[in-house]
């Protein structure tokens, strides 16, 4: 059981490329989440996905793109990347409101 | 949101009982608390919730305070893989789920 998949797990970028972060979930989860993690500090949401079809900002979304492809898949895109999204970057799955979320491993991107 | 409060960090001993406290005092009372924590180079991880009663399961205990403004995670016997980064997360029933910088747990062995 594969859980929550994020690919890559790895990626450098130059300044002003753009970038698609995958992520996949075999779990039937409703909600779908991404965040960043800057060192040293605890996980922020950029964007959130209730339910198929439905996306909404969380507490950073400014520099990020997302689409709720179907129910299994969340996409995070970088149109034009910039230094200060060098971070990690985590996709989470959860059954909806006030229930566990399900994280993956992560996806560390360090921008130049 | 609610905010709270966690130590920086807490030390334990292997195969000793570790309590670790959050304090949640603006919490309203259809919030559940979420406990996770995050092993190093990897995602968080779910540990627990509750509501009001304490709660109990493979990997932990939560203990919540019968006013609801503080709970108290509970590892029965700290092994060297129990070392993480602990986040006490108040759920307020929506889906903005907010991390803060929560409790760095070293275990010695």
């Amino acid at each position: 059981n594969a859980g929550v998949t994020q690919t890559p797990k790895f990626q450098v970028l130059k300044t002003g490329q753009s970038m698609t972060l995958q992520c996949a979930q075999d779990m039937n989860h409703n909600s779908m989440y991404w965040y960043r993690q800057d060192p040293g500090m605890g996980l922020r949401l950029i964007y959130y996905s209730a339910s198929e079809g439905t996306t909404d900002k969380g507490e950073v979304p400014n520099g990020y793109n997302v689409s709720r492809l179907n129910k299994r898949e969340f996409s995070l895109r970088l149109e034009s990347a910039a230094p200060s999204q060098t971070s990690v970057y985590f996709c989470a799955g959860g059954t909806g409101l006030a229930q566990p979320q399900h994280f993956g491993d992560g996806t560390r991107l360090s921008i130049l | 949101d609610a905010k709270t409060t966690q130590p920086n960090s807490m030390e334990s001993n292997e195969e000793e009982p570790v309590h670790l406290p959050c304090n949640h005092s603006t919490i309203s009372g259809t919030d559940y608390i979420h406990w996770y924590r995050q092993l190093p180079s990897q995602g968080p991880e779910y540990v627990i919730h509750g509501l009001t009663s304490n709660v109990n399961n493979r990997m932990a205990s939560l203990a919540i305070a019968e006013d609801r403004k503080s709970s108290t995670l509970i590892l029965h016997r700290a092994t060297l893989r129990d070392a993480a980064v602990y986040y006490c997360i108040p759920n307020t029933g929506g889906f903005k789920t907010i991390f803060g910088a929560g409790t760095r747990l070293f275990v010695k062995a």
